[in-house]
């Protein structure tokens, strides 16, 4: 039983194109929801985060949409650069234990 | 700056070794976690730990061990190695309490199992 479902597996998209990813969750205990990047040979860093009562939060070139009735939220590049070649992947935590649950990730491609 | 460091970031073991990854954080978080990422998976909670001589099993524990002697070091013991257990493991640490809490991750440990 997969918590966080995330999709696409792979993506690719020209320089300056808007790459979107995106991730649902069931667990309605979840208010914490954040994206990491991680490129290869390195461990996951944070990218971004939203908790569930705002929609949408940007940082920089990077924002989250976030829909709680749904229990979906994406990530959304603008303008991407071969520099975000990586992979992506969201996570949810909450409830009890705030365990940090990830999704299966995706990895991202930026043609020049 | 350290941050999260693990050790060692290399290994093979054949099947039925015993060894133990080690993972030291110096930034006082009480929370700290292993995950193992295979391809198609994403990364999985093997075992967490919310402070010293506190442990618990996440989404994948079988075939492992961890304990939490002190607030910095949190070892991943495989008592028998298994070829499914030929993963990259991640050990990660963050401030306990809020959901929202930044995770630290350390570089990983790649271990293969023949």
């Amino acid at each position: 039983q997969q918590q966080v479902k995330q999709s696409p597996q792979s993506l690719i998209v020209q320089k300056g194109g808007i790459p979107i990813i995106n991730c649902a969750y069931e667990n309605t205990a979840f208010d914490y929801f954040p994206w990491y990047q991680q490129f290869p040979g390195k461990g996951p860093a944070l990218l971004i985060a939203i908790r569930p009562d705002v929609s949408e939060k940007k940082e920089g070139r990077f924002t989250i949409s976030f829909n709680k009735s749904a229990k979906q939220f994406s990530l959304h590049i603008m303008d991407s650069q071969p520099g975000d070649s990586a992979t992506y992947f969201c996570a949810a935590s909450g409830g009890a234990t705030n365990k940090l649950i990830f999704g299966t990730g995706t990895l991202l491609a930026v043609q020049p | 700056n350290a941050g999260v460091t693990q050790t060692p970031k290399f290994q093979v073991l054949k099947t039925g070794q015993s060894m133990t990854l080690q993972c030291a954080q110096d930034m006082n978080h009480e929370y700290m976690s292993w995950y193992r990422q295979d391809p198609g998976m994403g990364l999985r909670l093997i075992h967490y730990s919310v402070g010293a001589g506190i442990t618990d099993q996440g989404e994948v524990p079988n075939g492992y061990n961890v304990s939490r002697s002190t607030t910095e070091d949190f070892p991943l013991r495989l008592l028998s190695a298994a070829p499914s257990q030929t993963s990259v493991y991640f050990c990660a640490s963050r401030r306990q309490g809020s959901s929202g809490n930044t995770i630290y991750f350390g570089e990983g440990s790649w271990l293969t199992v023949v």
